[in-house]
């Protein structure tokens, strides 16, 4: 059965700094990774989608890379602001499943200080 | 351009009544989804639908109820509300399609059981 971690569960940077969030997952064999942002008290919304033959995706000030074989992702976000405040998921579909059903992390609740 | 809707936003009820979550999204995607996202964990998924008159279990679906009569609606049903069902339940929908699609959430429907 398909696990998805994220490391940290909470943290806190000043305005400004470039900071990574961390998403591992235990089967490497996925079709594709997706990274979300959940406001509070809102719903999901898709950041980045990663394909399996990929290794990275941009957007903006957000990147996102896939390294499969270790089973590991990783979101990159550059100069930080406040606006960036939110839980961000990462999420894997599995291959051979029917349905493009997901697999969620726990999620990285994120504070940026003005 | 709506996207997905959800109704109820919040609910309040009593052990043992029943009740109905409706989905309904406008951007003609095959796939639809219930999840339900309780605190520290991500979301796990309830039931899904690859299309209309079809419905599919998820990870957690004892106690839940759906249908897809239509291709804009999925209905997640509760017959015996229990407590350990309050939570959050978000909806989302995908375009049916190789590589995976993103998946669009509704913003979630919040419910208590007494």
């Amino acid at each position: 059965k398909q696990e998805v971690t994220q490391i940290p569960a909470a943290l806190s940077v000043p305005e400004g700094e470039n900071l990574v969030l961390n998403c591992s997952f235990t089967d490497s064999a996925i079709y594709n990774l997706q990274w979300f942002r959940q406001d509070p008290g809102k719903g999901l919304t898709s950041l980045l989608l990663i394909q399996s033959s990929q290794r990275e995706q941009t957007s903006g000030r957000l990147n996102a890379s896939l390294d499969k074989s270790s089973g590991r992702s990783t979101l990159y976000i550059a100069a930080s602001q406040p606006g960036d405040s939110a839980t961000y998921l990462c999420a894997v579909r599995q291959r051979n499943n029917a349905g493009n059903m997901l697999t969620f992390g726990g999620g990285t609740r994120l504070m940026v200080k003005p | 351009n709506a996207g997905v809707t959800q109704t109820p936003k919040f609910r309040v009820l009593k052990t043992g009544q029943s009740m109905t979550l409706l989905c309904a999204q406008d951007m003609n995607h095959e796939y639809m989804y219930w999840y339900r996202q309780d605190p520290g964990m991500g979301l796990r998924l309830i039931h899904y639908s690859v299309g209309e008159g079809t419905t599919a279990k998820g990870e957690v679906p004892d106690g839940y109820n759906v249908s897809r009569l239509k291709k804009q609606n999925f209905l997640l049903g509760l017959e015996s509300a229990a407590p350990s069902q309050t939570s959050v339940y978000f909806c989302a929908s995908s375009y049916l399609g190789q590589g995976g699609q993103p998946q669009h959430f509704g913003d979630g429907t919040r419910l208590s059981i007494l």
